[in-house]
Order: C-alpha cells, then sequence, then structure tokens
C-alpha cells in the first residue's frame, strides 16, 4: 500500500540553526500538508499547498516557514531559525484532488528538538 | 468547523466491541464526521468517515444519529494493536480542508 514517508526520522538542532523537513506523498496525491505536535499536545495544522501555492496557513506558520515542492516527488518544510519552542514532532500529509473523502495520510513524522 | 466533544479516555477489553462516543451538536449540513486515530506519536490515520448514514469499512463502523448532533465510532473486535488516541473531526468535504485535532478519547485496550 503506497505512504507518505519522512525523513530524517529524527532531527536536533541549535536554536538559530536552519533546518529542512523532507516528505515524500504518495504519487498521484495533488495536497500536501504539514501539521505539528508538541510533545503532550495537540496535533496542529501548519500548512497546506496544492498547485505549487500554499493554500492556508495557520498563524504558527509565520516567515521563519515555508515550504516548496523542488522536485516532482519531495516536499519540504524549511524552518529558517530555529527557536527551542520549535521542538516538536512534524507530520507530513498528503491528500487526492478527487472526490472520495479527501481524507489524508500522514507520514511517521520527524521528531525535531531545538536545544 | 463545528467543534467536537469527546471523552478523555477509556478502557476497552480484548476481543469486545469498543463503543466510542462523539457529541457534535453545531454541526452543520455540509459537515462530515472523520475519525482518525493516533497510536503512540506515530502520524495519525483515517479511519472513516459519514455524512449522515451508517458506514462500515474494513477497520471500524460509524454510527451517526438522525440529528447528526452526536456519532459514535464502533471497533467491532478490539485488539491490543486498537490502543491509540482517536479524534472525532467535522469539516467541510473539500480538497484541501485542513483538519482540527482535539484532545481525542485516548482508548485503551485491555488482555
Amino acid at each position: 500500500e503506497p505512504e507518505v514517508t519522512q525523513t530524517p526520522s529524527h532531527q536536533v538542532t541549535q536554536m538559530g540553526q536552519e533546518v529542512i523537513l523532507r516528505c515524500v506523498p504518495i504519487s498521484n496525491h495533488l495536497y500536501f500538508y504539514w501539521y505539528r505536535q508538541i510533545l503532550g499536545q495537540k496535533v496542529e495544522f501548519l500548512v497546506s499547498f496544492y498547485n505549487n501555492e500554499i493554500s492556508e496557513k495557520s498563524e504558527i506558520f509565520d516567515d521563519q516557514f515555508s515550504v516548496e515542492r523542488p522536485d516532482g516527488s519531495n516536499f519540504t518544510l524549511k524552518i529558517r531559525s530555529t527557536k527551542l519552542e520549535d521542538s516538536a514532532m512534524y507530520f507530513c500529509a498528503s491528500s487526492e484532488l478527487r472526490e472520495r473523502g479527501y481524507e489524508q495520510y500522514f507520514g511517521p513524522g520527524t521528531r525535531l528538538t531545538v536545544t | 468547523d463545528a467543534k467536537t466533544t469527546q471523552p478523555t479516555s477509556m478502557d476497552c477489553a480484548e476481543g469486545r466491541a469498543a463503543n466510542l462516543p462523539c457529541n457534535h451538536s453545531t454541526i452543520s449540513g455540509n459537515e462530515y464526521v472523520y475519525w482518525y486515530r493516533q497510536i503512540h506519536s506515530q502520524g495519525p490515520q483515517y479511519i472513516i468517515h459519514g455524512l449522515k448514514n451508517n458506514e462500515t469499512n474494513e477497520m471500524a463502523s460509524l454510527i451517526i444519529t438522525e440529528d447528526r448532533k452526536s456519532s459514535t465510532l464502533i471497533l467491532p473486535h478490539a485488539t491490543l494493536r486498537d490502543t491509540a488516541v482517536y479524534y472525532c473531526i467535522v469539516r467541510v468535504k473539500a480538497a484541501g480542508n485542513k483538519l482540527t485535532f482535539g484532545g481525542g478519547t485516548r482508548v485503551l485496550v485491555k488482555p
């Protein structure tokens, strides 16, 4: 069964450094998303992306964040200058365009630790 | 999106049916009920969704009341691997719509 993959599984970085989290969505999916989950808290929406543009973003997704689809398979989340409070699990998800349920399929996540 | 209310936690015996309730009294006519689950910090996993009719798939059944103000997810024969946090989410079914997760119900399946 096709699945969303994410790399790395765990990223440790120092405050102020740039990080890029990578995702490979399911191949025929056209909508892509990033969510995050701070330890012990709810899963929070960050951004959705379609047709090389951001469709929607939350107030969390400020100027420090950016997303990109650099080629036909990868979808990336960049955090320009990491803060301690960016430590969280980051989940990528994708969904089809054709109507069924528009259910989103999630990857296993990248655990980001900012020290 | 309409807000949902779920119990914080519940236990279930292995092999028995698990019935997970969800209240969504402010649901709009064009909003669907979706269920996801998250097993121990893994990525959320889609389970099932419905509008007003009862739905069943290989994972679960979804019963939605006639007034659509509440629903129940049924795991027919719970296994230890069904231990997870289960999220009931109400959203308009449209491409690209975000999922808004609440606190969910922490289900512990016991032997």
